[in-house]
C-alpha cells in the first residue's frame, strides 16, 4: 500500500505565478489535510478535506489559497500570484475516516521556493 | 483551540545513551490524542509513538516510551540506547480529530 504521495517534491515559482501542489492520500484515505512548515517552524494546519468538501479551512489565509479533493484525483492545493512569503514546505496527510485513533499519515512534502 | 510547547529547540546524546524531549500542552478538551512525529533529513513525517489522552498508561514503542501526565498536561519523549538513526526533528502534537497541533520541535543530535 503506498503511502501519501506528495508532487512535485520541488516546486520554484517568480513572484506573481500559480503554485500547483498535489496530494494522493493512501488508498482507501478519503480525508485530506494540508499543513505548511515554514523554516524552524512547525507544521501549522490550513484546511481538511473530505471528497467534493471542504470541512475545515480556518488555517487558510483569506486571499490567493485555494484547495479542492475532487471525486476523482488527487487533492490540490493552490496558491495564485505567489510572493516571497509562501516560501516553505507544504505536507499533506491523510486517514481512512475522522478521528481514526487520531492518526495521519504524512506524505514527504512539496518545497515551494518563491524566487 | 490547542497549544503545544517544545522548550528545547537543540538537544545532543551519546549513541547508547537515554534522552527526554520534553513537551507540554494545553486544551480544553477531554476526548484528545497526543503525538511523537520524527522529521529527519528528508523532511518525510514520521510517527513515532502515540498516546490516547483517556488511557493512564504510558505508550510505549520498542526503544520509544512517554511520560504522560494528564494533569500537569506533561508528555515527555525518552529515547533508550539511542542509535545514529535518530538523529532528526522531533515534533510534539495533539489532535481532538480535524487537525494536528504542532510544537516548534526539537533537534536531536545523536554523537557516535
Amino acid at each position: 500500500n503506498a503511502g501519501v504521495m506528495q508532487n512535485p517534491r520541488h516546486l520554484v515559482r517568480r513572484r506573481g505565478q500559480e503554485a500547483r501542489l498535489r496530494c494522493s492520500p493512501m488508498k482507501g484515505h478519503s480525508h485530506v489535510y494540508w499543513y505548511r512548515q515554514l523554516p524552524e517552524e512547525g507544521l501549522k494546519f490550513m484546511v481538511y478535506l473530505q471528497k467534493e468538501n471542504i470541512i475545515d479551512e480556518s488555517g487558510m489565509p483569506k486571499e490567493r489559497f485555494s484547495a479542492e479533493f475532487p471525486k476523482e484525483g488527487p487533492s490540490i492545493l493552490r496558491i495564485q500570484q505567489v510572493v516571497r512569503g509562501d516560501s516553505a514546505a507544504y505536507f499533506c496527510a491523510s486517514s481512512p475516516q475522522w478521528l481514526d485513533g487520531g492518526i495521519q499519515y504524512f506524505g514527504a512534502g512539496t518545497r515551494l521556493s518563491v524566487l | 483551540a490547542q497549544t503545544v510547547t517544545q522548550s528545547q529547540p537543540e538537544m545532543s546524546v551519546q549513541e547508547a545513551e537515554t534522552v527526554t524531549l520534553s513537551c507540554t500542552y494545553d486544551t480544553s478538551e477531554n476526548n484528545y490524542y497526543l503525538f511523537w512525529y520524527k522529521q529527519p533529513p528528508s523532511r518525510q513525517m514520521i510517527l513515532v509513538i502515540r498516546q490516547e489522552a483517556y488511557k493512564q498508561q504510558n505508550a510505549t514503542e520498542n526503544r520509544f516510551s512517554v511520560n504522560f501526565q494528564k494533569a500537569a498536561k506533561s508528555f515527555s519523549l525518552k529515547i533508550s540506547d539511542s542509535q545514529l538513526g535518530d538523529t532528526a526533528m522531533y515534533f510534539c502534537a495533539s489532535t481532538t480529530g480535524n487537525q494536528f497541533y504542532f510544537g516548534t520541535g526539537t533537534s536531536l543530535t545523536v554523537i557516535p
